[in-house]
């Protein structure tokens, strides 16, 4: 089982800051096959990128992603007050499929 | 539009069955694999199971494995997750999800609750 391993759990920062929010693999994963994900209070999540670096229909492009093998990275270029949520990222390469633990970015 | 709507969860008795469906519209349901994600009350989210678009495969997380059934009715665009002799940690909002080859899961429900109790 590839494990997902999120960093940090939590990211304090005002809005119009830069996020930064890590995933690392316990094996590599191919890069198509990395996805991020946002979660609000009381909402299913929602796709932001896939393929590592392919944004989601819809979603803004302060979003961007990068990595490879075992180290992928979202970043949130001016943090918008709608961005303070969990993120999570996946891995969908090989079953079973696994989500980190998720990256929690919160208002400072 | 692409909907996806979960129903069938409650509370159970630890050792019982329970199934929950999901009913799927605005696309064509024999398009996609489908699976089963949950997320534990204050918790993370949990890969649970995957169905190929024509339901020739199946996977399953090693905690719900022998326990739980997934299973798909394109005639019906609904997808179901059989789930026998559940635990108290199987409580958790159930989502289903759509998967389309690349793009991760693009569509969710908004979940149901099981609630795994004596």
């Amino acid at each position: 089982e590839i494990v997902l391993t999120q960093s940090p759990g939590t990211l304090c920062l005002s809005p119009g800051e830069r996020a930064t929010l890590s995933c690392r693999a316990s094996q590599s994963v191919s890069s198509s096959y990395l996805a991020w994900y946002q979660q609000k209070p009381g909402q299913a999540p929602r796709v932001l990128m896939s393929g590592a670096s392919s944004r989601a229909t819809g979603i803004p492009d302060r979003f961007s992603g990068s990595g490879s093998g075992t180290d992928f990275t979202l970043t949130i270029s001016r943090l918008e007050p709608e961005d303070f949520a969990v993120y999570y990222c996946q891995q969908f390469g090989s079953s079973p499929w696994t989500f980190g633990q998720g990256t929690k970015v919160e208002i400072k | 539009q692409v909907q996806l709507v979960e129903s069938g969860g409650g509370v159970v008795q630890p050792g019982r069955s329970l199934r929950l469906s999901c009913a799927a519209s605005g696309f064509t349901f024999s398009c996609c694999g489908m699976h089963w994600v949950r997320q534990a009350p204050g918790k993370g989210l949990e890969w649970v199971a995957l169905i190929w678009y024509d339901g020739s495969k199946e996977y399953y997380a090693d905690s719900v494995k022998g326990r739980f059934t997934i299973s798909r009715d394109n005639s019906r665009n609904t997808l179901y997750l059989q789930m026998n002799s559940l635990r108290a940690e199987d409580t958790a909002v159930y989502h289903c999800a759509r998967y389309v080859t690349g793009t991760g899961l693009d569509y969710w429900g908004q979940g149901t609750l099981v609630t795994v109790s004596s």
